[in-house]
């Protein structure tokens, strides 16, 4: 299949690394937000959420921070693995109105051996 | 197995064609999305259905139409009015409500000949 995230922004990391994945988002009303996961020709795979009244999250090798201040989101990476190299988006959902989420525009991670 | 099945996962069409997407989800989830996401970019938001018999546009919704006469059945068609419908569609669906979890299925790639 056609590969999507082309001519995204690549984070390059070593194996064993820690890897940190950065996300500003829009709208200030956002309660909920996600991390999701995409391998090449796929669905975007669910990692960890988080809502607006916490400001941290942590998850199996992996912890979301939320910075409601500057609408910043990060993904963090524990000991990165060569089957974490995928396409990350960050995703919010408005607290009121349309439901629906609004996807940032993604990072690639590629894990080097 | 539980989740989101999409088809075909592959679809050609010639130009003056409707095509239609199929998405079933057996997890009992009242809301459904579609999405259409393009090489080098996030998801865009198409429609979205939140209860059967009811659905809004989304943010590019012109020259597709939805259905939800079913609460597992959500099918996308692309008519002959989208003037660039070659891209990787992506059906999603979740529980409702504040904070709940959205599950994508694998994704179907609508090319035009």
């Amino acid at each position: 299949g056609e590969s999507v995230g082309l001519h995204l922004p690549t984070l390059s990391v070593q194996e064993g690394d820690n890897s940190i994945i950065n996300c500003a988002y829009s709208n200030s009303a956002s309660d909920y937000f996600i991390w999701y996961k995409q391998e090449s020709g796929k669905g975007p795979q669910f990692i960890i959420d988080i809502r607006s009244n916490m400001d941290k999250r942590q998850g199996q090798r992996v912890t979301v921070l939320l910075n409601k201040t500057v609408k910043h989101l990060s993904l963090q990476i524990a000991a990165t693995q060569p089957g974490d190299s995928a396409v990350y988006f960050c995703a919010e959902r408005g607290d009121t109105g349309r439901r629906a989420l609004t996807f940032g525009s993604g990072t690639r991670l590629q894990v080097q051996p | 197995d539980g989740g989101i099945t999409q088809s075909p996962k592959y679809l050609f069409r010639k130009e003056g064609q409707n095509v239609t997407l199929s998405c079933e989800q057996n997890l009992n989830h009242d809301a459904m999305y579609w999405y259409r996401q393009d090489p080098g970019q996030g998801l865009r938001l198409i429609y979205y259905s939140q209860i059967v018999n009811d659905f809004q546009k989304g943010d590019i919704a012109e020259g597709y139409s939805v259905s939800r006469e079913k609460k597992e059945s959500f099918p996308l068609t692309v008519t002959s009015a989208q003037k660039n419908p070659t891209a990787f569609y992506l059906c999603a669906s979740s529980s409702g409500g504040s904070g709940n979890t959205i599950y994508f299925g694998e994704g179907s790639w609508l090319t035009v000949v």
